[in-house]
């Protein structure tokens, strides 16, 4: 069966400091992998999408970048963090289509201070 | 550019169904609806996917009309465990990226 992890599951960092967010997905090949933020009491926020290794789209500009090195690997990173940064970051997989079912990780909730 | 619009909370009780009901005026023609179930501090869990008509599965139905701005997701004998937040999902394919726009999300609330 398929399965994904997040890590860490929470965070707490200062403005300014970098940020790397990891997601790995097992069972599956060459899944959809999404990146989604979640304010608090919000709805989510698709942040960026990936069909394939090295393919990164991004759906809203801002200082978060994304890559994805390997097929199952996928790594949200900022070089400075804002406090609007602030949220739980939510990593998805999903065969098929962009936008068909996606499978959700458990989250990373990180606190920009 | 797509933009779904859902209510922002709901109460039932349990046994009852419970209809909510998504707008997507702006829908591109090969766009999928899709609906998720999130409980606090999880990622959201799909529920059930269409395109047109009616689909049904073992814990919901999707209602979608024809002119398919709208859609409605029936939830037959609520329980309290349904408690939850409830999104809406359509895709946009028409721009150089294909967006996934979700909706704000129904909070929907089960009392006994």
């Amino acid at each position: 069966s398929q399965t994904i992890h997040q890590w860490p599951a929470t965070l707490v960092q200062p403005v300014g400091s970098p940020l790397s967010l990891e997601c790995t997905v097992e069972g599956t090949s060459n899944p959809n992998l999404y990146w989604y933020r979640q304010a608090a009491g919000r709805g989510l926020q698709l942040l960026f999408y990936s069909v394939g290794i090295g393919q990164i789209s991004s759906e809203v500009p801002q200082n978060l970048s994304a890559s994805r090195p390997q097929d199952r690997q996928f790594i949200l990173s900022s070089k400075k963090l804002l406090l609007s940064d602030s949220g739980f970051y939510l990593c998805a997989w999903g065969a098929g289509v962009i936008g068909g079912e996606q499978f959700f990780g458990p989250g990373t909730r990180l606190t920009v201070l | 550019l797509a933009k779904t619009t859902q209510p922002i909370s709901m109460d039932s009780y349990e046994g009852q169904e419970v209809n909510i009901t998504c707008s997507h005026n702006n829908i591109a023609t090969n766009d999928y609806i899709t609906w998720y179930q999130q409980f606090p501090s999880q990622g959201p869990r799909f529920i059930i996917q269409g395109y047109k008509t009616k689909v049904t599965n073992e814990v919901a139905s999707l209602f979608i009309p024809a002119d398919r701005k709208s859609s409605t997701l029936s939830l037959p004998r609520v329980s309290l465990s349904d408690t939850a937040v409830y999104y809406c999902l359509v895709g946009d394919n028409r721009g150089n990226n294909y967006q996934l726009i979700w909706g704000a999300g129904t909070k929907l609330i089960i009392k006994p």
